[in-house]
């Protein structure tokens, strides 16, 4: 079975600094997704971001970006010029690549942004 | 504007009596699953279906029963015999599409005392 692994369960990120927040998995499949949710107080959940597994680029949204390191099996997510707004639990998550399979989150890893 | 809906909010049962969380999507969706949020615990499957009349068990199905009689409705029902049903339970959908990302509702916070 597939599994997500987070191993920052909180972070802190002084406000228009960088972050990054780790995220592993363990997988046999070669063909697979990534992905990085965000879930403010309000627990809505929202995309960040996605990345399929046969890209070798890394993708990018603004101020969003991650490290997909295929042999690693790593996905991390970078966050430049941190923002209040970005105060949030992260959670990264893991989809096989046919069908309608579910995804497999992590634990997730809570943001603060310090003023 | 196209969404899913959860209703309600917050639920209160009591010990023992069985109870239904509503999940209501108008994104012409094929898939839809149940999460299950837990302090520090991520996001943990209970069921999903891919198709109408069809779905399978998650990882943590023990005291959960579903249906799925049309496609925009995908109800969850915590039984009795969920040892520890008081947690936030989000519904998603998705298209058929391995990078479609799924589409999540507002979720219901159930309390059983």
């Amino acid at each position: 079975a597939q599994t997500v692994t987070q191993s920052q369960p909180e972070m802190s990120v002084q406000e228009a600094e960088t972050v990054t927040l780790s995220c592993t998995y363990d997988t046999s499949e070669s063909d697979y997704y990534l992905f990085w949710y965000k879930q403010p107080p309000s627990r809505q959940m929202i995309l960040v971001i996605r990345q399929e597994a046969y890209k070798q680029q890394n993708a990018t949204e603004n101020r969003f970006s991650v490290n997909f390191q295929k042999a690693a099996k790593s996905f991390s997510l970078k966050i430049s010029d941190s923002q209040l707004g970005d105060a949030a639990m992260y959670f990264c998550a893991y989809r096989r690549g046919s069908g309608n399979t579910p995804l497999v989150f992590g634990k997730g890893t809570r943001l603060s942004v310090i003023a | 504007d196209g969404g899913i809906t959860q209703s309600p909010k917050y639920l209160f049962r009591k010990e023992g009596q069985n109870v239904t969380l509503s999940c209501e999507q108008n994104l012409n969706h094929d898939a839809m699953y149940w999460y299950r949020q837990d302090p520090g615990q991520g996001l943990r499957l209970i069921y999903y279906s891919q198709i109408v009349n069809d779905f399978q068990k998650g990882d943590i199905a023990e005291g959960y029963s579903v249906s799925r009689e049309k496609k925009e409705s995908f109800p969850l029902t915590v039984t009795s015999a969920q040892k520890n049903p008081t947690a936030f339970y989000l519904c998603a959908s998705s298209i058929r599409n391995g990078n479609s990302p799924l589409h999540f509702g507002n979720g219901t916070r159930l309390t059983v005392t």
